[in-house]
């Protein structure tokens, strides 16, 4: 069983177009983290929202926190060949364990 | 990922021998996990320790795994008598105490021939 299904699995853009991708669970977090990876790398943390409702943006990167703590969303503004990766949500359950969804793979296109 | 060191990047391995995965954590962390992830599927948690103590193996496969964190050096994945269905890429990640974000290394990724 899944604790967060990401969509869409697989998306791909033109340069300078926009793109959201999201994160949703039929259970509560107290945090949802976003990573991104590159093939042959490990995760690299990019977000941790708290807050439902929060709002956080790095960059042309914008994330978002449901109200009700069970999803988020990455929106991307202005997609650059660079955005190109994996994008991963996860969020602790248990004694400090990281569930993760299975990733958006974005591919941007220059 | 500066900072969480995992070695060896690969490791290739026959059928029924040992694998030993080794991860440094960041400076100042004293948490560490280890996750398994297989192609087409996300990172699946496997063990968290503390120096000296594992405090969750509950993902962690009953027989043939073990870990460990010593209070010198780093954290070990142990595989024995590997199979071919232990073939993945093995991530290990490092915190603060606390419910703190967790960094990751870049993975060892094990392949069994």
């Amino acid at each position: 069983t899944q604790l967060l299904e990401q969509s869409p699995q697989f998306l791909s853009i033109q340069e300078g177009e926009n793109l959201t991708v999201y994160c949703n669970s039929s259970s509560v977090f107290s945090s949802l983290q976003w990573y991104r990876q590159e093939p042959g790398e490990g995760p690299v943390l990019l977000v941790t929202v708290v807050t439902g409702g929060e709002v956080k943006k790095l960059k042309r990167l914008t994330f978002q926190f449901g109200d009700a703590r069970k999803d988020s969303s990455l929106h991307i503004t202005a997609a650059q060949p660079g955005d190109t990766g994996l994008y991963l949500c996860a969020g602790p359950y248990g004694n400090n364990r990281l569930a993760f969804g299975k990733g958006n793979q974005v591919v941007v296109i220059p | 990922n500066a900072g969480v060191m995992q070695n060896p990047r690969h490791l290739v391995r026959r059928r029924g021998q040992e694998a030993r995965l080794r991860c440094s954590p960041m400076k100042g962390h004293s948490h560490v996990y280890w996750y398994r992830q297989l192609p087409e599927e996300g990172l699946k948690f496997m063990v968290y320790l503390q120096k000296e103590n594992i405090i969750d193996e509950s993902g962690m496969p009953k027989e043939r795994f073990s870990a460990e964190f010593p209070k010198e050096g780093p954290s070990i994945l142990r595989i024995q008598q590997v199979v071919r269905g232990d073939s993945a890429a093995y991530f290990c990640a490092s915190s603060p105490p606390g419910n703190q974000p967790q960094h990751f290394g870049d993975g060892t990724r094990l392949s069994i021939l």
